[in-house]
Parts: C-alpha cells; sequence; structure tokens
C-alpha cells in the first residue's frame, strides 16, 4: 500500500464545477503539498501546509493532520485547469524528500 | 529570476551506454533533489543534497545510478551501463533552505533506452 493515496485517480468535469480532490497518507508528515502537473511534465508547486487551510485565487487546500487527510478544491473550473494533481507529503523524522501519490488527471470540458 | 534547468531535455540511448543528466538549481537554493517519474505514475524520490553532500540517497535504485554536487551548485545524475527500465522522466527541483521549504521543480529530461 502507498504511503500516499488520492482519489479520485481521473476526474472530468464541466466548466465552472466545483472540483474536489482527495488525499489520504499513512504516516507521520512534517508538511504536505500539492502539486501541478501539465503534459510536457513540468511541475508546480501549488500550496505547501502543515495545517488548517491556505487558499490562492480559485484554488482552496485543506488538511486535518488527525485524519491523515487533505483536500485540494477548485472553484468554478476552467478548461485551463486541465492537468494532473499529485499530493506529496514530506515525512516526519527523515530527510526532506518528498514521497508522492499518484496523481489525479483533472479533464475540464468547455 | 531563472528557475531550475535540466539539460538535456531529451535524451535517447541504447541499452548498456552511459548517461549524463544535468540540474542547474535556482541560485542560492541549498537543496537539490533528483527524482524519477514512470508513465502513468508520481514521481519517486532518488536522492538529495545540502550543499555539495548527498544527504540522503536511499533513493538510487542500484550502483548504476550516482550523483554528483562538486561545488554545491549544479548536480549531474550518472547512470551507467542504461537498461530500459531506467526509460523515464528525471526531475530536479531545489529549495531555498531544507526544513519544510517549497522545492521548485525543472521541466525534466526524458531518458529513453531502446
Amino acid at each position: 500500500k502507498n504511503e500516499v493515496e488520492q482519489s479520485p485517480q481521473n476526474l472530468t468535469a464541466q466548466e465552472g464545477e466545483f472540483i474536489t480532490i482527495n488525499c489520504s497518507y499513512s504516516v507521520g508528515i512534517s508538511a504536505l503539498h500539492w502539486l501541478q502537473q501539465h503534459p510536457g511534465g513540468g511541475i508546480v508547486s501549488l500550496f505547501m501546509l502543515s495545517s488548517g487551510k491556505k487558499k490562492h485565487g480559485r484554488l482552496i487546500a485543506t488538511i486535518n493532520i488527525q485524519e491523515k487527510h487533505s483536500s485540494l478544491h477548485i472553484t468554478a473550473s476552467h478548461p485551463r485547469d486541465s492537468a494532473v494533481y499529485i499530493c506529496a507529503v514530506i515525512t516526519q523524522g527523515g530527510s526532506e524528500k518528498l514521497v508522492f501519490g499518484k496523481g489525479t488527471k483533472l479533464t475540464v470540458n468547455p | 529570476g531563472a528557475g531550475v534547468s535540466q539539460t538535456p531535455s531529451n535524451k535517447v540511448t541504447e541499452k548498456g551506454k552511459y548517461v549524463e543528466l544535468r540540474c542547474d538549481p535556482i541560485s542560492g537554493h541549498t537543496a537539490l533533489y533528483w527524482y524519477r517519474q514512470s508513465l502513468g505514475q508520481g514521481p519517486e524520490f532518488l536522492i538529495y543534497f545540502q550543499g555539495t553532500g548527498a544527504a540522503d540517497d536511499s533513493g538510487l535504485p542500484n550502483d548504476r545510478f550516482f550523483a554528483v554536487r562538486p561545488e554545491g551548485s549544479v548536480s549531474t545524475l550518472k547512470i551507467q551501463r542504461t537498461e530500459r527500465g531506467d526509460s523515464a522522466v528525471y526531475l530536479c527541483a531545489s529549495s531555498a533552505q531544507v526544513t519544510y521549504n517549497e522545492q521548485f521543480f525543472g521541466p525534466g529530461t526524458r531518458l529513453t533506452v531502446l
């Protein structure tokens, strides 16, 4: 079983819909990242959080440390949001390497 | 300023050959990470450097893989006797300091071993 699990694996939405992507992890963490990867491979960090909630534009990330769960929300989704969204954690007590989920492929149709 | 850059962007080689992949981190970033991403999978950790030293190389799959960062800036990932299973996108990331800091990713090098 992977240390970081994401759901759903694939998600198709219509423009304007509210999107939720979930991430569960089984280890103690120091921080959690949400990353965006567009076709062609470039990865961009969206959020890094260790507690609570962060908001940037139409993106919201929340984390519940006790439940070992994080969610990424996209409000008023747009076709340009189509990408793979990856959850990654920094585990406690170890090195600062990221442990990644397999990603959620989001397609937003016009 | 310039982001993380990686060269080459694509590398095609034959089984058994030696390859070098280069990463130029953001200037001043002390931490540098190498990851490998196979098709349809999330990235997997290979090695990370704090300054010139490899602080954690536990992700290197075997002794055919080696990485250096001699001056604490540019890093080179070296793969000897390449195998078809080494085909993947190799990603480099850097961060300003190690503790819980955002990592900035390069565009990756797509390695294809024929």
